[in-house]
């Protein structure tokens, strides 16, 4: 099915674990971004790809990196995991033509729990 | 910088009410702007989008117009549905750069029978 796969659906790691989440996208979007979602804080953005090879830091990037090696591919690394990190964390990708942008595909989410 | 407020949740509703969440914005550029819903242990899905001043985006009964002169997007529906209840969140992307949206915090909707 056409769309945006996250995996794993859920992950417990300890505090200092290092782990990667992986996001896939087959709609040949050049847009793809990491959210985290919080209890009463919306979502905040972790980092954006405007493309392969161009990747850029978003409002909360701290702990985090990421690589664009293809423009289907775009994965998450939680360098060492401490509890702040718990969180339900969403990519998504999107992309835009002459006139405006057409919004975001959504994965459903990663649930990760650290403790 | 950017940024959108929505309405204070929750909001709870008879089935047939008339719904509308208040979303207001302020973008630095030309923004597009967009309506998300989630339902329940799901991520968000595009609900509908405008993306220039005075356009009208529709989907399922909701509608929402892009208003420059007051920098709001109000999402509206005439009669609301038990499946309509979920968390809603008003967005925005400026033109120039479509992976990087800022957010509302969301409203939740619950319509009781």
């Amino acid at each position: 099915n056409a769309g945006v796969t996250q995996t794993p659906k859920f992950q417990v790691l300890k505090t200092g674990q290092s782990m990667t989440l992986q996001c896939a996208q087959d709609m040949n979007h050049e847009y793809m971004s990491w959210y985290r979602q919080d209890p009463g804080m919306g979502l905040r953005l972790i980092h954006y790809s405007v493309g392969a090879g161009i990747t850029d830091q978003g409002e909360v990037p701290n702990g985090y990196n990421v690589s664009r090696s293809t423009t289907e591919d775009f994965p998450l690394r939680l360098l060492s995991a401490a509890p702040s990190q718990t969180s339900v964390y969403f990519c998504a990708s999107s992309y835009s033509r002459t006139g405006g942008t057409y919004g975001y595909t959504f994965g459903s989410g990663t649930r990760l729990t650290v403790v | 910088g950017d940024s959108v407020t929505q309405m204070e949740g929750p909001v709870t509703l008879s089935e047939e009410a008339f719904l509308t969440i208040n979303c207001t914005y302020t973008a630095t550029g030309y923004p597009s702007l967009f309506w998300y819903v989630q339902y329940p242990g799901e991520g968000l899905q595009l609900l509908l989008k405008a993306t220039k001043a005075d356009d009208k985006g529709s989907n399922k009964g909701f509608e929402a117009t892009y208003r420059k002169e007051t920098t709001s997007f109000h999402l509206e529906k005439g009669s609301v549905q038990v499946s309509d209840s979920a968390v809603y969140f008003c967005a925005l992307s400026l033109n120039t750069n479509a992976g990087k949206s800022t957010f509302g915090d969301g409203t939740t909707l619950t319509v009781k029978p």
